[in-house]
């Protein structure tokens, strides 16, 4: 069984750096043919994805976050993180770390990490 | 404003049919493939739906996925208190180049 855990600090200065680390056990984010995705959710609101990294190192962003963003994989210690700079308060959310796999016509997040709250505030 | 669109609520008394719509447009939903989660009050979203209309194990029958064109739809039948959440669908945008996902839609039960 597959199990995603978020960790990082839950205050962030403004323009400063948010750092995330999401450690995953029971699989490893250097094998299969899977993605390894960031998702954030502002209190009471929806959810959007941030972007994703693949087992081979291969990264893509939102668009509208890919100036802020780097998503990167650490093998060593089966894990990956999230660097979102220049943050605002409307960065404050909730982010949750995600695995996706492929099905029979596109992909789907199928486990997730309980979330963690990042608060950006003086 | 999201680029799919859900209904906000949608209610129903125990054992009625709900469903909820996820109008998107040829960019998202008419090409690509719609999974819908099931998220409850201080808790991470759980796959409920994947591929239009598979189901992961463990996840009851009364949830049916279906995709038509351009939208695609949640049936929840037998109601039961504990359906009692938020859905969400989701679906990748080849315009935009990035998954998105609808505003979701908050179930009561009666």
């Amino acid at each position: 069984q597959v199990q995603l855990r978020e960790s990082g600090p839950g205050l962030v200065r403004p323009s400063q750096t948010l750092s995330l680390i999401c450690t995953v056990s029971g699989g490893s984010v250097g094998s299969g043919d899977y993605y390894w995705s960031w998702i954030r959710q502002p209190a009471g609101k929806g959810l959007e994805w941030i972007g994703h990294i693949h087992t081979t190192g291969s990264a893509k962003y939102n668009p509208s976050l890919k100036s802020r963003v780097t998503i990167s994989l650490d093998l060593s210690k089966n894990h990956f993180s999230l660097k979102l700079t220049s943050v605002t308060a409307p960065d404050t959310a909730i982010y949750y770390c995600a695995r996706e796999s492929s099905g029979w016509a596109g992909d789907y997040f199928d486990y997730w990490g309980q979330g963690t709250l990042a608060f950006v505030s003086s | 404003q999201s680029v799919l669109t859900q209904p906000p609520s949608a209610s129903g008394t125990p054992g009625q049919r709900v469903t909820i719509s996820c109008s998107g447009s040829s960019s998202n939903i008419g090409s690509n493939t719609v999974n819908w989660f099931q998220q409850f009050p201080g808790t991470a979203p759980k796959l409920l739906i994947h591929s239009n209309n598979q189901r992961p194990s463990g996840v009851p029958d009364r949830f049916f996925g279906s995709k038509s064109g351009t939208s695609g739809s949640l049936a929840i039948s037998g109601l039961q208190s504990e359906d009692e959440a938020d859905y969400y669908c989701e679906a990748w945008d080849d315009s935009l180049n990035s998954y998105v996902f609808g505003p979701g839609t908050k179930v009561t039960v009666l």
